[in-house]
Order: C-alpha cells, then structure tokens, then sequence
C-alpha cells in the first residue's frame, strides 16, 4: 500500500542548515513533491522531484532522493526564523504524475531558533 | 486576489446536521480538487473534478458526503448527518491540466468544521 512517513520535529537554529527526511513506499512514484504550511495558510508547494532525478537545487532548497531506498530529503541552507512550518511531503503515483492525487506523509514541524 | 478561495473559514456544527462548503478555483483552472486534514496528520485526497466531471473519488468519501461543480468553475462539499469524526480541515486546491506532465496545483487556506 501507499505510505509516506516523516520525523514529526525539527529544531535548528538560525543561519545552520536543516534536513528533512521522508520515507515512501510506493516503488511507482513518480513525482515527489515537499509543501510548506504556516499556521492559518494552506499549503504552498516549495520544489518537486521527478523519480528519475536524484538531486534539484532551487536558491535556498536541495533535493535529493534516493529511489532504490525510497528515501526522499529537503535541505534548507541559512534556515531563517521565516522557515518556521510544519513540512510535508507527497508523493503522487498517477502515471506521468498527471494529476495532483497526493499522499501526504504526516508533516514535520521545523521550529527555528534565532 | 485571485487565489483559491473558499468559504466559510471556520463551521460549528451539531452532531447530526447537514453542512455544506464553497470552493473557488483560480480562474480557468480546469481541475479541482478537495482534501481532508486531520489535527496533526497530512491532508488525504478525497475527490477530483475535471471541469464539470468527478474524475475520482476516495474510499474515505463515504455516502454521506457529496461533491459537486456543477458548471465547471466553484464547487460544493456537502456533508449529510456530520458526525464527531467529520471534524478536519477541508481544503480546496486547483490546477490548470491540458497534457503531459502535471503543474502546480494551488491551495485554498481550507474550511475547518468542527462538529460537536
């Protein structure tokens, strides 16, 4: 079955790098996504992967995925006290990931220390 | 602001009653799409539209629950007879679909019942 999990908690402090980790099981994903949610916001879509990558880098955001290990991570460089949110994974299994049909994995709450 | 917007934001409701929902896609976007989030859990797909057409519909859609968009554009979310374990968030996000791989799909900031 389909199943994505995360760490509930991360504590960083500010300007120190911080890594989120995700675990999936469904071996066809093909796209996997990372949101982001502030408290009363809805979710805002940070980056995605494609399964057939193993590395997106976008500014501040890296991406890497491990498919053979169904290991999916969100690295945030020079977190900021902004970066403050609960994070989620998804991962979509549609094929050509044609719809937005998403498994969300349960949110890992970053809490950024100035 | 031209974002999804849906309506009420929050909702008390007694155990029992009917409650239903409004969700306004962005402008021509063809695909809409309702979730569910429950305190301290990621949100779980329900349904899909594509313009007027209910594409796909989740287990966790049970038959006291119905969605509509009628002419393609806003849609509804009825919940018959709520009971305690309809209390979530119910989010609202839309995309604009034609081919090949899939785009952005847009989040409203969600409707948040609670049934008492």
């Amino acid at each position: 079955g389909e199943d994505v999990e995360q760490s509930l908690f991360l504590s960083v402090r500010e300007g120190d790098s911080s890594v989120i980790n995700c675990t999936y099981t469904d071996s066809s994903s093909t796209y996997l996504y990372w949101y982001k949610q502030e408290p009363g916001a809805g979710l805002q879509l940070l980056t995605y992967i494609f399964s057939n990558m193993d590395m997106k880098q976008d500014q501040r955001l890296t991406v890497l995925l491990n498919k053979k290990d169904k290991h999916l991570s969100l690295r945030i460089a020079d977190t900021q006290t902004g970066d403050s949110a609960i994070y989620f994974c998804a991962e979509s299994t549609d094929y050509g990931g044609a719809t937005n049909k998403l498994i969300f994995g349960t949110g890992t709450l970053l809490a950024v220390q100035p | 602001d031209t974002g999804v917007s849906q309506d009420p934001r929050h909702k008390i409701t007694k155990r029992g009653q009917n409650v239903t929902f409004r969700c306004d896609p962005i402008s021509e976007h063809n695909r809409l799409y309702w979730y569910r989030q429950t305190l301290g859990q990621g949100p779980e797909f329900l349904t899909y539209f594509q313009n007027e057409a209910q594409l796909e519909k989740s287990r966790l859609l049970s038959d006291r629950f119905s969605a509509e968009r009628p002419k393609g554009s806003f849609s509804t979310l009825e919940i018959q007879r709520t009971e305690q374990g309809d209390s979530a968030m119910y989010l609202c996000a839309s995309s604009f679909y034609l081919s090949g791989p899939n785009t952005e799909a847009f989040f409203g900031q969600g409707t948040r019942l609670t049934v008492v």
